[in-house]
């Protein structure tokens, strides 16, 4: 039973550097979510997708882009990490509106 | 706006207490309402969810209860062990901009001490 699988678990950038992190799930979920968890902020929706081949914008967007090329994985890619890019990262997906939502372990990302 | 707030922030207890989370939300057109636990440096584990028709869902020592006309739901913990301490998180389900969407508490942070 995977469920939600993240990849990489931990990463330190420097400033400028870019990075991928995959999202990849085995329950056959059409929504797949990209959320950053910061101390005092809770957890924030970066970007999201309803299918494959789909996405679009949370609440947090700038500075990140994402791809649904196949309906287990989702990517969330930084192109330019910044410093206020630190933080962990989760990965989530669900079926339809009414059913449960499965996170990932997250992926804890220092920029220095 | 929806927003959901979670009461209170912190809790420390003496085990085999029975203990009442609170998470209230604004607007009451949820589809659902799931209760998450997250212990420190993981991810989040999905405890219970209470569809928008239903008034509680139970597992084992957790109840969760559900009233969407006063926007308000409850996580009760039967007879807490330290195993129970954790972050408790809650989160709204609802349609926002064409997409499901979740909105979380900030969560209440459990201790429960021998």
């Amino acid at each position: 039973n995977a469920g939600v699988t993240q990849t990489p678990k931990f990463r330190v950038l420097k400033t400028g550097q870019s990075m991928t992190l995959l999202c990849a799930q085995d329950m056959n979920h059409e929504y797949m979510y990209w959320y950053r968890q910061d101390p005092g902020m809770g957890l924030r929706l970066i970007h999201y997708s309803v299918g494959e081949g789909t996405t679009a914008k949370g609440e947090v967007p700038d500075g990140y882009n994402v791809s649904r090329l196949k309906k287990q994985n989702f990517l969330l890619g930084l192109e330019s990490a910044a410093p206020s890019q630190t933080s962990v990262y989760f990965c989530a997906s669900t079926n339809y509106r009414n059913t449960e939502a499965f996170f990932g372990q997250g992926t804890r990302l220092t920029v220095v | 706006k929806q927003e959901v707030t979670q009461i209170p922030a912190a809790l420390s207890v003496p085990e085999g207490e029975n203990l009442v989370l609170n998470c209230s939300f604004t607007d009451s057109a949820i589809y659902n309402l799931q209760w998450f636990r997250q212990d420190p440096g993981k991810g989040l584990t999905s405890l219970l969810l209470i569809q928008s028709s239903q008034r509680e869902q139970t597992s084992g020592r957790l109840n969760a209860s559900l009233d969407k006309s006063s926007g308000r739901s409850t996580l009760y913990i039967a007879a807490s062990q330290p195993g129970d301490s954790a972050t408790y998180l809650c989160a709204v389900s609802l349609i926002s901009g064409g997409y499901n969407k979740l909105i979380f508490g900030a969560g209440t942070r459990l201790a429960v001490h021998p």
